[in-house]
């Protein structure tokens, strides 16, 4: 157990639909990220929190949304979903709000979403 | 464009003997070097790391070599065991950014 938790684990919806994906960090990270790893591909970063605040952001589609909230879990919303979301979405946390060296990630053991 | 390769998507070793896992970079001002590894439907974990005013961080049977002339680095296993068996990732900080590799598949054979 990574201490880093994420709900649900599997999750199957229809194109169209709304899903949320929750994550609560390991105790005392201050800093949340979520990626996306598509079939057989590398990990893609979407986006960054530290401490409520959004920090950084990388190839997140507008259709999709994160926020932290003031205990620090976080949530990440996909709308309008599309075959081609089906994918893991990895929550990681860390101490930090920069990823230097010292600022090691930890990750969640994932949600898997599959969209029909 | 991808500034951390792994240009062998797979890898396979014999057990017991090294397993050397490459990496390459293009920005030169990354500042830290990490290698994950990551099992079938788990996270990603944290194995080793090296700052780029090093050569050289060994952890065990694990040891990351950094060479800035040739933005090039390398995560060597030795000796390899059949729990190795996963997918590695490189990944480089630079201005608060962590940029991932696509990772290798390394499968030890018995």
């Amino acid at each position: 157990d990574s201490g880093v938790t994420q709900t649900p684990k599997h999750l199957i919806t229809a194109t169209g639909q709304r899903v949320t994906l929750r994550c609560s960090p390991r105790s005392g990270d201050l800093s949340v990220y979520w990626y996306q790893q598509s079939l057989d591909q590398g990990l893609q970063f979407l986006i960054q929190y530290y401490n409520g605040e959004e920090r950084a952001k990388g190839n997140i589609l507008e259709r999709f949304s994160a926020q932290q909230f003031p205990d620090l879990h976080s949530e990440l919303n996909l709308s309008s979903l599309e075959l081609g979301d089906s994918a893991l979405y990895f929550c990681a946390s860390s101490t930090s709000g920069g990823a230097s060296g010292a600022n090691v990630l930890t990750f969640g053991a994932g949600s898997r979403l599959t969209v029909l | 464009d991808q500034q951390v390769k792994q240009n062998s998507p797979s890898l396979s070793v014999q057990e017991g003997r090294i397993s050397i896992l490459n990496c390459d970079y293009t920005n030169s001002m990354f500042d830290y070097f990490l290698w994950y590894k990551k099992y079938p439907a788990e996270g990603p974990t944290f194995l080793i790391s090296i700052s780029s005013i090093k050569d050289k961080n060994e952890d065990g049977r694990f040891t990351v070599f950094l060479n800035k002339s040739a933005k090039h680095l390398s995560l060597h296993i030795v000796p390899s065991q059949p729990g190795d068996s996963a997918v590695y990732f490189c990944a480089a900080t630079s201005n608060y950014q962590l940029i991932w590799g696509a990772g290798t598949k390394l499968i030890i054979k018995p």
